[in-house]
């Protein structure tokens, strides 16, 4: 099974700044990596596919990038509504996982 | 617009089985993988299972001898049954859509709501 392991576990920024969220693979996945933005009480919302494929209606300001075991989700100026939970997952073989979640929250 | 509405019983006792119903709207259920993902309170999500129109299916390895997701595409209907259950298995239970593009399948675009599930006598 491949462990995705995410980092910080939590990351504090201001509204308006950069957030760089980090995600490590213990094996190559390739591209085959997503990320999902969760608020609190509500489902996972797909952000990123193919590890830098904006999902239909996701703003610009979300990008991701990264191949084999390293990726990166940056937020290049982060707005109120973009203070929540991150996950990654990897879908390139079975079982697919997830990583733990970065929280980002207010500075 | 395609929807999922999770459903089911929010209180099972240990060891009994959990049944839970994922209904599909406003789209069609074949040429889709669907999925079961879980996410215990205050923790991280975890794939279940997955099936395609066709009936094919996987399991996630550590609940295998457990899992059953069956689908039937007469009700735009998919279904998931996990037995034995313990406390460990409360959690939120979601299903979802894997995203279909014309360079594959990618991670889950559509999600239910979800629906919490307690293992307690």
């Amino acid at each position: 099974e491949i462990v995705m392991t995410q980092s910080p576990a939590t990351l504090s920024v201001s509204p308006g700044e950069r957030a760089t969220l980090s995600c490590r693979a213990s094996q190559s996945v390739s591209t085959n990596l997503a990320w999902y933005q969760q608020k609190s009480g509500q489902a996972p919302r797909l952000l990123i596919y193919g590890a830098s494929t904006r999902a239909t209606g996701i703003p610009a300001r979300f990008r991701g990038s990264g191949s084999g075991t390293e990726f990166t989700l940056t937020i290049s100026s982060l707005q109120s509504e973009d203070f929540a939970v991150y996950h990654c997952q990897q879908y390139n073989s079975w079982p697919f996982t997830f990583g733990g979640g970065t929280k980002v929250e207010i500075k | 617009q395609v929807q999922l509405q999770e459903s089911g019983p929010g209180l099972v006792e240990p060891s009994e089985t959990l049944s839970l119903t994922c209904t599909v709207s406003g789209g069609s259920i074949t040429s889709h993988y669907w999925s079961w993902i879980r996410q215990p309170p205050g923790k991280g999500l975890e794939w279940l299972a997955y099936i395609y129109y066709s009936g094919s299916t996987n399991y996630t390895p550590s609940l295998k001898s457990r899992l059953t997701t069956s689908i039937d595409t007469s009700k735009n209907q998919i279904s998931l049954k996990l037995s034995s259950v313990t406390a460990a298995d409360t959690a939120v239970y979601f299903c979802a859509r894997r995203l279909l593009t014309p360079s594959g399948f990618h991670g889950l675009d559509v999600w239910g709501q979800g629906t919490t599930v307690t293992v307690s006598s």
